[in-house]
């Protein structure tokens, strides 16, 4: 298996730009979890899936902020307008069923500038 | 308002040594607890978890230790080795609920030195 796959790794884009970050979960799983992790809130929850549906998405700052899944192997995170407090490096997670159960993917690290 | 604490940015240990991360909670709900581990560039991966109705739990050389009445976790890890250098988050939730989300510390640095 391939684990989690985010792309693309690194994202630097002018204050005001679209920016869309992508998910591939793992095979199987049917919880996604989007993250941000910075210096000063450590990781915290932006919103997560259960079977492609959104459950919770209180996490999200702004309306600037949005999220798709559109199948069960495919989701989006986009900023529109970006800003650059918005830089930080993004991770997505998938489980199947258990909070102990989540992977992980490699994280998108986002510059705004 | 941070229900996961962990009041440790860095920690310096020599190799061989005990290293001793500790994490504090607010969310007297909380009822599972588990550490992650994070190396540079990658996403966090699972290391030990511990239900509430264990106070410790071993896996090799790491062990994790749980104060219910303090709501305080710690995790050990002996000895200490530079591979273990790492940033490593706590990381609580409310499992009894049902399935529940993870609420992460904001980490705490680990460098082992040789």
């Amino acid at each position: 298996d391939a684990g989690v796959i985010q792309s693309p790794r690194h994202e630097v884009t002018e204050m005001g730009q679209e920016v869309t970050l992508r998910c591939k979960p793992i095979s199987g799983h049917d919880y996604l979890f989007w993250y941000r992790q910075t210096m000063m809130r450590g990781l915290e929850l932006l919103i997560y899936f259960n079977n492609n549906v959104p459950i919770d998405d209180s996490g999200m700052p702004e309306d600037r902020f949005s999220a798709k899944m559109p199948n069960a192997s495919f989701s989006t995170l986009k900023i529109q307008p970006s800003e650059p407090r918005d830089s930080a490096v993004y991770f997505c997670a998938s489980s199947f069923r258990t909070a102990y159960g989540y992977t992980f993917g490699s994280g998108t690290r986002l510059t705004v500038v | 308002d941070q229900q996961v604490k962990q009041n440790s940015p860095s920690l310096s240990v020599q190799e061989g040594r005990i290293s001793i991360l500790n994490c504090d909670y607010t969310n007297s709900m909380f009822d599972y607890f588990l550490w992650y581990k994070k190396y540079p560039a990658e996403g966090p991966t699972f290391l030990i978890s511990i239900s509430s109705i264990k106070d410790k739990n071993e896996d090799g050389r790491f062990t994790v230790f749980l104060n219910k009445s303090a709501k305080h976790l710690s995790l050990h890890i002996v000895p200490s080795q530079p591979g273990d250098s790492a940033v490593y988050f706590c990381a609580a939730s409310v499992m009894n609920s049902g399935y529940s989300t993870l609420t992460f510390g904001k980490g705490t640095m680990l460098l082992v030195s040789p």
